[in-house]
């Protein structure tokens, strides 16, 4: 069955403390795997598509990874602003929906 | 500007009362989705629609019935057969070809009365 987790399901971190958010997926063949920041209320936010191992994204201080198993979120010196829902997806190379994680919750205190 | 647009941003339902959740998008998408979100779970489809009259169930369909007249709109109906409607629902949009992101809206939370 095709699978997504996120981990961890929270994190807090002080401004200016780096870390990294994990999409693990297990599917019968990768088409795209995409990241998405939600606010509180909101709907989510397109960041990333990844497409093959090794690729890589980034966007001011967010950095997209990608291996055969697992996506990483780095994100480096965050600030108060980054606090969101952090969600990753995955299209299996067999059919075209989206399959999401349930998110990691990231909260950056000053 | 374009953009995905849902209405009510709120909506609350009576016991035994059919409510429709408006979703509009002007991106020239073919494409358009209904997710719903609960609590700690990731989100999960509810029907999609790749071209105007076609629409295809997704995971979790029993309850809802959708149309699409238009390219543009995607209305969902929730209607009294779904027992547990409270959530928050989320419709998105995308160009069908060459893998491309869904694009969403800023969704619909409904709660029962």
């Amino acid at each position: 069955e095709d699978q997504v987790t996120q981990s961890p399901e929270a994190l807090r971190l002080q401004e200016g403390e780096s870390s990294s958010l994990n999409c693990s997926y297990t599917v019968s063949g990768l088409r795209g795997l995409f990241w998405y920041r939600q606010d509180p209320g909101k709907g989510p936010e397109f960041l990333f598509t990844l497409y093959s191992a090794g690729e890589e994204k980034e966007k001011e201080r967010l950095k997209a990874t990608l291996t055969k198993k697992e996506s990483f979120l780095h994100i480096t010196a965050p600030k108060p602003e980054d606090s969101a829902t952090y969600l990753c997806a995955v299209r299996p190379a067999q059919g075209g929906k989206l399959i999401f994680g349930q998110g990691t919750e990231l909260s950056v205190k000053p | 500007d374009g953009g995905i647009t849902q209405s009510p941003k709120y909506l609350f339902r009576k016991e035994g009362q059919n409510v429709t959740l408006s979703c509009e998008q002007n991106l020239n998408h073919d494409a358009m989705y209904w997710y719903r979100q609960d609590p700690g779970q990731g989100l999960r489809l509810i029907y999609y629609s790749q071209i105007v009259n076609d629409f295809q169930k997704g995971d979790i369909a029993e309850g809802y019935s959708v149309s699409r007249e238009k390219k543009e709109s995607f209305p969902l109906t929730v209607t009294s057969a779904q027992k547990n409607p409270t959530a928050f629902y989320l419709c998105a949009s995308s160009i069908v070809q060459n893998n491309q992101p869904q694009h969403f809206g800023d969704g619909t939370r409904l709660s029962i009365l």
